[in-house]
């Protein structure tokens, strides 16, 4: 158990619906990380936040967005969902900033669009 | 545009035996590398690291090997055990373009027989 939780494990809904995925980081840790792993894709980096502000961004579409809160849980939503945008959306944490860090990462949320 | 690559989907190698998983880079400003290892309904979870300034780093049965000249490591597991089948990621901090990122290579999957 790496001290990461995201909720829900599985999502299932239609093309064009929005969903929004949580992620609550271990204890003590700072940065939030969003990943996307499609069918034979390695992970690919979405967005960091670093104590509520974004700090990082990767390919993310501009129907994604995410925000990390006060209490250091963060959200990434989806919106104007595609069938390409199934995937296993993974959040990770770590105490920094730097991605040098060791990050710890949630068992993951499976959205499937139909 | 893969950064990382892991060119072995797959891998298959006898119990008692060694596994050798390789990954090779693009970027040469990347100065240190992890590999995570990944079971089935879990996230990633960090294995091993290395600094570019050292060409080996060994943690009891794994072993990671940089070559810095080839842009190439191998993360070695002696003895392999059937526990060891995952999903190994190959990882590395880009810090170019202003934004740091953990890009990841497509994985292998090893399979360790009994």
């Amino acid at each position: 158990d790496s001290g990461v939780t995201q909720t829900p494990k599985h999502l299932i809904t239609a093309t064009g619906q929005r969903v929004t995925l949580r992620c609550s980081p271990r204890s003590g840790d700072l940065s939030v990380y969003w990943y996307q792993q499609s069918l034979d894709q390695g992970l690919q980096f979405l967005i960091q936040y670093y104590n509520g502000e974004e700090r990082a961004k990767g390919n993310i579409l501009e129907r994604f967005s995410a925000q990390q809160f006060p209490d250091l849980h963060s959200e990434l939503n989806l919106s104007s969902l595609e069938l390409g945008d199934s995937a296993l959306y993974f959040c990770a944490s770590s105490v920094g900033a730097s991605s040098y860090n060791e990050q710890f990462f949630g068992p993951g949320t499976r959205l499937t669009v139909l | 545009d893969q950064q990382v690559k892991q060119n072995s989907p797959s891998l298959s190698v006898q119990e008692g035996r060694i596994s050798i998983l390789n990954c090779d880079y693009t970027n040469s400003m990347f100065d240190y590398f992890l590999w995570y290892k990944k079971y089935p309904a879990e996230g990633p979870t960090f294995l091993i690291s290395i600094s570019s300034i050292k060409d080996k780093n060994e943690d009891g049965r794994f072993t990671v090997f940089l070559n810095k000249s080839a842009k190439h490591l191998s993360l070695h597991i002696v003895p392999s055990q059937p526990g060891d089948s995952a999903v190994y990621f190959c990882a590395a901090p880009d810090t170019q373009g202003g934004s740091e990122k953990l890009v990841f290579g497509k994985g292998t999957k090893l399979t360790v027989n009994p």
